[in-house]
């Protein structure tokens, strides 16, 4: 069965701080995808990264790096040098490769609070 | 580009009311369509998605339904509405039936009164 855990439901940091939102996730399949997306207080959720079980390769995007470990099934989201626009949910989600629909397995999110 | 968009952007609905919510995508041909619902507690549930026109996939039975009536239309309704049925309701679009990124509406918050 499918499965996304983000065991953090709220962190607060006060801005400039770095902060690691975790994400654990559980599949049978050897093909997945993983993503994370931002809510912000608007609601509409972004997406902001998709990762496939063959690229265990960090990636780093501006502020925003991304750790993928399969021996530990972790894919955590790092943010460096928080600052208050960074304010949001998070969601960290997981899709096998050949479920039927495309369908997104989402984690219950993470509120990060960042203050100034 | 491609952009998805839903409205009304809010509602309020007496309980025992009709629904009827409506998401449009441009910019995308044959797109994968996707309701999902947002309780307060922020986890998403996905309610119902499609592959094609005329094609729908129900995730969770209740009191709600919903049509795909042109390629890039989606529509969620309801005949009658239920206190439990508030929430925020998104729309997301992805490009195939492969594992592709979800694309998200701005989401239509309704209260049922």
């Amino acid at each position: 069965a499918q499965k996304v855990t983000q065991a953090q439901t709220e962190i607060s940091v006060v801005e400039k701080e770095d902060v690691t939102l975790d994400c654990v996730y559980e599949t049978r399949d050897t093909t997945y995808y993983l993503f994370w997306y931002k809510q912000p207080p608007s609601g509409e959720l972004v997406f902001l990264i998709r990762r496939n079980s063959f690229d265990e390769q960090n990636e780093i995007s501006g502020r925003y790096s991304w750790n993928f470990q399969k021996s530990t099934s972790s894919f955590n989201f790092t943010i460096t040098a928080s600052q208050v626009v960074d304010s949001a949910v998070y969601f960290c989600a997981l899709s096998e490769l050949y479920n039927q629909g495309g369908k997104l397995i989402f984690g219950q999110g993470t509120e990060l609070s960042v203050k100034p | 580009s491609q952009t998805i968009h839903q409205w009304p952007a809010t509602l309020v609905q007496p309980v025992g009311s009709p629904l009827s919510l409506e998401c449009t995508v441009e910019g995308t041909s044959n797109p994968n369509l996707y309701w999902y619902r947002q309780a307060a507690g922020r986890g998403l549930q996905l309610l119902f998605y499609s592959v094609g026109i005329g094609q729908i996939s129900s995730e969770v039975p209740q009191n709600l339904s919903a049509s795909r009536p042109q390629d890039r239309q989606f529509i969620l309704s309801s005949k009658k509405l239920l206190l439990s049925d508030s929430g925020f309701y998104l729309c997301a679009w992805s490009a195939g039936t492969l594992s592709y990124e979800q694309y998200f509406g701005p989401g239509t918050r309704l209260t049922v009164t």
